[in-house]
């Protein structure tokens, strides 16, 4: 069965530090890969997705992601984090068909 | 407000008892999906409905639980004789179907109701 696995469930970071939010995931064929990003008291939305092409992705708010097949990973990066940033994001797997399935999250503080 | 609503945002029942969520996706949306959220975890895929008919259930939904798109627009989930297990985050997305491939397709999620069964 696929699986999505959030190395860190907690990160704290001060404000212009550099971000790197793991993610690995479980299935052996083609995938589609998401990161989902939920602030304070708002909706779940999308933050960046890759379906093929150039494995570096970018998303909004300066976010990228590398799909690196090899090991199997998505891991999100953002070279400069605001206090904005916080919030909790979510690394989610598809491969084909209707079901997505979520990582279990990862919440990210920002110190002013 | 164009997204997707929820109502309500919150319930609280006692258990046994039955309680129906709605959703509303975007109008021009044709595939609707619910997920579940417990605390520490990210949404588990629930079903799934393009238009009205539900095309994908997951093995997470028990007899007691239905849903229904009826005329393809808003759903209804109803979980009947509510255990405590019950209690989570229901959350409801929707998404277009521009795109062949179903997963190309973002999905727009809802605010989300919490279930509270005591």
């Amino acid at each position: 069965a696929q699986s999505v696995s959030q190395h860190n469930h907690h990160v704290i970071l001060s404000e212009a530090a550099s971000l790197e939010l793991g993610c690995n995931y479980s299935y052996g064929g083609t995938v589609n890969l998401f990161w989902y990003v939920q602030y304070p008291g708002q909706h779940l939305q999308l933050l960046l997705k890759y379906f093929s092409g150039d494995p570096l992705v970018k998303g909004i708010k300066g976010f990228e992601a590398e799909f690196i097949k090899s090991k199997f990973s998505f891991n999100l990066r953002k070279p400069s984090v605001q206090w904005s940033d916080t919030a909790e994001y979510f690394c989610a797997v598809n491969a084909g068909g209707f079901k997505t399935i979520f990582g279990a999250g990862t919440r990210l503080f920002v110190k002013a | 407000d164009t997204g997707v609503s929820q109502d309500p945002r919150h319930k609280i029942t006692k258990r046994g008892q039955n309680v129906t969520f709605r959703c509303d996706p975007i109008s021009e949306h044709n595939r609707l999906y619910w997920y579940r959220q417990t605390l520490g975890q990210g949404p588990e895929f629930l079903t799934y409905f393009q238009n009205e008919a539900q095309l994908e259930k997951s093995r997470l939904l028990s007899d007691r639980f239905s849903a229904e798109r009826p005329k393809g627009s808003f759903s209804t989930l109803e979980i009947q004789r509510t255990e405590q297990g019950d209690s989570a985050m229901y959350l409801c997305a929707s998404s277009s179907g521009l795109a062949v491939m179903i997963s190309y397709n973002e999905q727009f999620f809802g605010p989300g109701t919490r279930l509270t069964v005591l």
